[in-house]
């Protein structure tokens, strides 16, 4: 299985800020990455996906990057509402795997 | 505007099975395939499989593939995920997930399935 790992695994920070999380993957995929937002006892929501492009609805404050094992997920200008624990997942090869989670608190 | 509506939550003694259904409204049911993804905080989340609502194929993660079985009934745009031989360790919140052109685009509300004896 392909291992992703994301760092760090939590994150303070203050309104305003940008903030990158990284991801990590065990093998080449490519691009087949996507990013979620998930807030407490609220299914995951998608932002990213092919690594870089939004999904519809998502805000130009999130961005992706990245290509082969290295993937970067950057936040721009921090509101509140962003305060979340964010995953990221390879969808190269089955099974599909998960980074085990950055959560972004406020500082 | 696309929506899944899942299931309630369900307690199973050890080696029971459940089952998860998922209702999709605002889109073509059978045009997208339907994920199941599981959430626990000893695994985080889990990918279990996907099924094609147009004809039924499946393709089911290893880790679950002598207990998971993958449905659908296209009458009522449903999508059903059922595990057997239930273990203490598959206590978790199962999520639907419908994979748009190029990733999953939207998730179910969540079923907390608890294994307790």
């Amino acid at each position: 299985d392909i291992q992703m790992t994301q760092s760090p695994s939590s994150l303070s920070a203050s309104v305003g800020d940008r903030v990158t999380i990284t991801c990590r993957a065990s093998q080449d995929i490519s691009n087949y990455v996507a990013w979620f937002q998930q807030k407490p006892g609220k299914a995951p929501k998608s932002l990213i996906y092919t690594a870089s492009t939004l999904q519809s609805g998502v805000p130009s404050k999130f961005s992706g990057s990245g290509s082969g094992t290295d993937f970067t997920l950057t936040i721009s200008s921090l509101q509140p509402e962003d305060f979340a624990t964010y995953y990221c997942q390879q969808y190269k090869s089955y099974p599909y795997t998960f980074g085990q989670g950055t959560k972004l608190e406020i500082k | 505007q696309v929506q899944l509506v899942q299931s309630g939550a369900e307690v199973k003694k050890p080696g029971a099975s459940v089952k998860v259904s998922c209702k999709a409204s605002g889109y073509t049911f059978t045009g997208y395939y339907i994920h199941w993804v599981r959430q626990s905080p000893e695994q985080g989340l889990e990918w279990m499989g996907w099924i094609n609502p147009n004809n039924g194929g499946t393709t089911y993660a290893q880790k679950f593939q002598d207990r998971v079985t993958m449905t659908r009934d296209t009458s009522i745009s449903t999508a059903y995920v059922e595990l057997t031989s239930l273990r203490s360790d598959d206590t978790a919140v199962y999520y639907c997930a419908k994979w748009g052109h190029l990733g999953l685009d939207s998730w179910g509300q969540g079923t907390l399935v608890t294994v307790s004896s």
